[in-house]
């Protein structure tokens, strides 16, 4: 099973709404990543957290907050976002640093954000 | 620094044609190499990886091999179905000082088949 899954799938928001992303895998992977792809374009890596901690900040602005409550669940708080800010939010996982193969990172189907 | 070239697209084919979508690295070090794909409205799917100089990755009759003397690894398949039709990113996994990995991606190739 290599499932990556996300919620909700599609998300609008105004500029000053909070709302959250969800991310799960039960794969056992212990490095979690958020990436953000703007269509016509590769994915663009955001956080990246190894063993539930915040390991790598893609010099994200702070309206985007990411959260990692334990090994299988990784969040993204969004408050105050742009319009520029709408794009397709990627989850992935993979192995982390002393669990062995840590070169494959696995992707979910994404969130699609709109903000108006 | 690490980056990757992929072509160009749109490539556009008739089904059963023959695919090759260039992708070229640079590195330091020995990097894992990998093809993504991306179907409409979806995220990325692996379709195959290579970790070692000569390694040959296959999936879903996709090839590429990794050719540390030319820093390429170019997607290939012999006969494309319309369901092929999808975006294919090439990438390249950058380790961080070892503790953990990240992916650079190729600007991704569009790939459309008609019956």
């Amino acid at each position: 099973d290599t499932e990556v899954t996300q919620t909700p799938k599609h998300l609008v928001m105004g500029m000053t709404n909070k709302k959250s992303l969800k991310c799960e895998q039960h794969m056992g992977h212990r490095a979690m990543y958020w990436y953000k792809q703007k269509a016509k374009k590769p994915p663009e890596l955001m956080f990246v957290y190894s063993y539930e901690k915040l390991s790598i900040n893609e010099s994200v602005p702070s309206r985007f907050s990411p959260e990692c409550p334990n090994s299988s669940l990784l969040n993204l708080h969004l408050h105050a976002l742009q319009p520029e800010d709408s794009a397709l939010y990627l989850c992935a996982s993979s192995q982390a640093a002393g669990q062995g193969n840590l070169n494959t990172i696995y992707f979910g189907e994404g969130s699609w954000l709109t903000v108006v | 620094g690490n980056s990757v070239t992929q072509m160009e697209g749109p490539v556009t084919l008739s089904e059963e044609a023959f695919l090759t979508i260039n992708c070229t690295y640079t590195a330091t070090g020995y990097p894992s190499l990998f093809w993504y794909v991306q179907y409409p409205g979806e995220g990325l799917q692996l379709l195959l990886k290579a970790t070692k100089a000569d390694d040959k990755g296959s999936n879903k009759g996709f090839e590429a091999t990794y050719r540390k003397e030319t820093t390429s690894f170019h997607l290939e398949k012999g006969s494309v179905q319309v369901s092929d039709s999808a975006v294919y990113f090439c990438a390249l996994m950058r380790n961080y000082g070892g503790s953990q990995g990240n992916l650079i991606f190729g600007k991704g190739t569009k790939l459309s088949v008609k019956p």
